[in-house]
């Protein structure tokens, strides 16, 4: 059975400090996602890693992926209070047919 | 502009009493999923469809049924809602077109089902 586990599975962070979330996972996959969700909310795409060693940014956020440690992580970079979510990662299987979700980190950015 | 709209966004039903939640999309997607979310924990996939074939996921319960009669809707019926039923229920759609597409999967707003 596959498994997904992030950690931390909560952050308190100052503004302007960095962080890293982790994911980590216990099949091969072909491919790995990064969602957020606002509370009461519906999950927002961020990232999709296809490959090994792919690295993709978006403002404040970089997601990056190793197959081989079956590791992908969420770094950020300079927080703002606008990050402020839940922010899961999900192994994708059957082509990403299939999304198997981590517990999900909760955000919390402090002015 | 919308993309997958999610009807009702909050439900609130009796033990047992049959409930159906639906789904429209206007993306034109080939693949249309349910998920189950309880407070604060991770999505959970109940099942989807791929064009009109269902995939049920094996620890699906029984209660939780679905239908798709066209591209564009789908619903879900939970026949003897429970009170361990309560839970956000997402949908997502996604147009899977190869083994190298990324095949996102779009989610709608939710419904939050309240079984009392």
């Amino acid at each position: 059975e596959l498994k997904v586990e992030q950690n931390p599975l909560f952050l308190s962070m100052q503004e302007g400090k960095n962080y890293t979330i982790y994911c980590n996972y216990s099949t091969t996959s072909d491919r790995l996602y990064w969602y957020r969700q606002d509370p009461g909310k519906s999950l927002e795409s961020l990232f999709v890693l296809l490959s090994n060693g792919a690295v993709k940014q978006e403002g404040r956020l970089m997601a990056s992926l190793d197959t081989k440690a079956r590791l992908s992580t969420l770094h950020i970079t300079a927080a703002v209070h606008d990050l402020s979510a839940t922010y899961f990662c999900a192994v994708g299987l059957e082509y990403g047919n299939k999304l198997v979700f981590g517990a999900g980190t909760i955000l919390r950015v402090k002015s | 502009d919308a993309m997958v709209i999610q009807n009702p966004r909050y439900q609130v039903t009796q033990f047992g009493k049959p409930v159906t939640l639906s789904c429209s999309q206007t993306l034109n997607h080939n693949v249309m999923y349910w998920y189950q979310q309880k407070s604060s924990q991770a999505p959970k996939l109940l099942f989807h469809y791929y064009d009109k074939d269902f995939n049920n996921e094996a620890d699906t319960p029984d209660n939780f049924q679905s239908r798709r009669p066209n591209t564009s809707f789908c619903f879900l019926d939970i026949r003897s809602p429970g009170l361990g039923d309560t839970a956000m229920y997402l949908c997502a759609t996604s147009r899977v077109a190869g083994d190298q597409a990324k095949n996102i999967q779009y989610f709608g707003a939710g419904t939050r089902l309240s079984v009392l």
